[in-house]
């Protein structure tokens, strides 16, 4: 069974550092480009970072670019994504989420995402 | 950035009804376009990728139309199982952007 597992989120004070994992089983993790959408509450799905099955390319939204680093570990099957200088308006859910590959093209839509994990900012 | 604008933002439709969601991108994507559909406290699903292809599992009465700019999202008949909220994306380039989403409620 395809699954992607969150874990790492918490309570931080603003200015704060935390790191939040995604633990892939199921497919071959490698091949894959992985992303991050995060849901602050109550509000809709904003898209946060991506990064290459490879992990040679990342991509950022403009609203974390500086401050999140994503990165992978294919050895251990685990995405993450380290959040420093973290304010009040990155509190929200963070899903991470598989690609696809179609026609042996990459797809950016994403059709496995983990139960997400909740990062609280505030102090 | 491209922004994607859906409309309308929230719709009242009955079980049986023909319901259709349409997302307008603010420059041409091609057919780089998803739809998700997300429940309260649970992750998105995706439905629709590339436009117009179903999503393996996915209920046929779920169809994805459109190209360029404008896309469509139809449920040709609504079941107690579909009032939730809907999203579409763009994939086409960096910054990958959703749009605001649409609630689908029972009437």
């Amino acid at each position: 069974e395809v699954q992607l597992v969150e874990s790492g989120g918490g309570s931080v004070q603003p200015g704060g550092a935390l790191r939040v994992s995604c633990a892939a089983s199921g497919f071959t993790f490698s091949s894959y480009a992985m992303t991050w959408v995060r849901q602050a509450p109550g509000r809709g799905l904003e898209w946060v970072s991506a990064i290459t099955g490879s992990g040679d390319s990342t991509y950022y939204a403009d609203s974390v670019k500086g401050r999140f680093t994503i990165s992978r570990d294919n050895s251990k099957n685990t995405l993450y994504l380290q959040m420093n200088s973290l304010r009040a308006e990155d509190t929200a859910v963070y899903y991470c989420a598989k690609t696809m590959i179609v026609n042996r093209q990459w797809v950016y839509a994403f059709e496995i995402w983990g139960q997400g994990t909740m990062v609280t900012v505030s102090s | 950035d491209i922004q994607m604008t859906q409309s309308p933002s929230s719709v009242s439709a009955s079980v049986g009804d023909r319901v259709t969601i349409t997302c307008r991108a603010s420059q041409g994507i091609t057919r780089w376009l998803a739809w998700y559909q997300q429940k309260p406290g649970k992750a998105p699903q995706l439905l629709i990728y590339t436009a117009s292809s179903l999503q393996s599992g996915v209920p046929s009465r779920f169809s994805g139309s459109g190209s360029g700019t404008d896309f469509t999202l139809t449920i040709s008949s609504l079941q107690p199982e579909d009032f939730a909220t809907y999203y579409c994306q763009q994939g086409n380039i960096f910054p990958i952007t959703f749009g605001q989403g649409t609630r689908l409620e029972m009437k």
